[in-house]
């Protein structure tokens, strides 16, 4: 089964800082999605990257999907307190979204 | 703007009783899911449903489970015996292109005492 990693497992930054979150599938990644979740809530979905070299960019966010490492990462630029939240990648070889372990970001003032 | 809603928000339950926890898919979608979240872990897929039948689950998806759409426009998750381990937040999602693309509700938390 494909299992996904994801570091940091927390972050805290500065407001107005930029951040990196990185998504690693233990397989080939045929399709990557980013979610926002927070805490006790549901999950919103942010982006879904479906080509090697992808990118897409909306608002303040940024993420890109790199195939042949088998990873993605999700850019952050100047972080703002709206943005704090876990992050949640999602990979769905088949009928089902596989998660990975999430990061939890803390924007402080 | 069209979202998955769940009712109830919140469950609380004794332990071995029956719960039903309800979900309104996006009205012109045709995937449904369940998935849920154990305090502290993972997103773990439960079900997916379509065209009236169960089209993958996993192997928390056990006899005490069920899935049904009884109408038009709800879905739903019974629990037919609940357990203390149980207790998660259960999120329903559905999708207009099958697993890509989901839609998140806002989840029920369970509780089983």
């Amino acid at each position: 089964s494909q299992e996904l990693e994801q570091s940091p497992q927390s972050l805290i930054v500065q407001e107005g800082k930029n951040l990196t979150i990185n998504c690693t599938s233990s397989k080939t990644l045929y399709g990557l999605y980013w979610y926002k979740q927070k805490y006790g809530e549901g999950l919103i979905f942010l982006m879904m990257l479906q080509k090697g070299g992808e990118e897409k960019s909306h608002e303040k966010i940024t993420a890109k999907l790199d195939e042949k490492k088998q990873q993605s990462s999700l850019h952050i630029t100047a972080s703002q307190p709206s943005h704090a939240g876990i992050y949640l990648c999602g990979a769905a070889p088949h009928e089902k979204l596989t998660f990975g372990t999430g990061t939890r970001l803390t924007i402080i003032p | 703007e069209p979202e998955v809603t769940q009712t109830p928000s919140h469950q609380v339950t004794q332990m071995g009783q029956e719960v039903i926890l309800r979900c309104v898919p996006i009205s012109n979608h045709l995937y449904f899911y369940w998935y849920r979240q154990i305090l502290g872990q993972k997103v773990e897929f439960l079900v997916s449903f379509y065209n009236n039948e169960i089209s993958e689950k996993s192997e928390i998806f056990d006899d005490q489970f069920s899935v049904e759409r009884p109408d038009g426009s709800n879905f739903t998750l019974k629990i037919r015996s609940t357990k203390l381990e149980d207790s998660a937040m259960y999120f329903c999602a559905s999708s207009d292109r099958g697993a890509r693309g989901q839609f998140f509700g806002p989840g029920t938390r369970l509780t089983v005492l």
